[in-house]
């Protein structure tokens, strides 16, 4: 079946503490991306992928990272996670700019 | 600045009503319009994307138009379900090559019996 993978689903974790949501998709896409969604703000975006070992950032990149070692995954990493990072994140995988996107089910993520 | 602006807002509608979307957008250069829909808690799922050259598209029950002089799309449900109720989000992407997306806020619909 064709998917994108998020783990975890839900998260709480302290201000500081490191910490990597992961994503992988099984489409073979080559475009991926990182999305944040909070109440009344819509999906924001905060990396892209355009394929292996080239990412670029999108309009929230700030206390985020990510890498593309492999084509079919994409980890966000929070190196020191604060309050305002609580949020919905969902990673979304497709074959081009152009073409539809599939998303992940989603990511919960509290900083407290 | 691209924008992406959804109205309305929210909707309520009876169960086998029909219902329009409305959606406007500003982004430059256009290169395709999409449609999402978001059950609460989950992720978006597409419904439709069309590019300029499109006026119209359908999926089952969901028809979007696209109206590029106007800088305008609608998404029209026609016999609406109770598992219609959702959020219904507008994207409109610009560019070559990669393209920047713009996400509107949604509609958030409710179906009710």
């Amino acid at each position: 079946e064709a998917q994108v993978t998020q783990n975890p689903r839900y998260l709480i974790t302290v201000t500081g503490k490191k910490l990597t949501v992961t994503c992988s998709q099984n489409m073979n896409h080559e475009y991926m991306s990182w999305y944040r969604q909070d109440p009344g703000l819509g999906l924001r975006q905060i990396y892209y992928s355009m394929n292996v070992e080239v990412t670029d950032k999108g309009d929230v990149p700030e206390g985020y990272k990510v890498s593309r070692k492999e084509k079919r995954n994409f980890p966000l990493i929070l190196e020191s996670p604060s309050p305002n990072q609580t949020s919905l994140y969902f990673c979304a995988s497709s074959f081009t700019g152009a073409t539809e996107a599939f998303f992940g089910q989603g990511t919960r993520l509290t900083v407290v | 600045k691209n924008q992406v602006e959804q109205s309305p807002q929210s909707l309520i509608i009876l169960e086998g009503k029909n219902c329009t979307l409305q959606c406007n957008y500003t982004v430059s250069p256009f290169s395709n319009l999409r449609w999402y829909k978001q059950d609460t808690g989950r992720g978006p799922v597409s419904l439709t994307i069309m590019t300029f050259s499109e006026n119209t598209k359908s999926n089952g029950r969901y028809t979007a138009t696209l109206d590029a002089d106007t800088k305008q799309s609608s998404l029209h449900i026609t016999a609406s379900q109770l598992s219609d109720s959702a959020s219904y989000i507008c994207v409109a992407s610009a560019g070559r090559g990669y393209q920047k997306v713009t996400f509107g806020t949604g509609t958030k619909l409710q179906v009710i019996p």
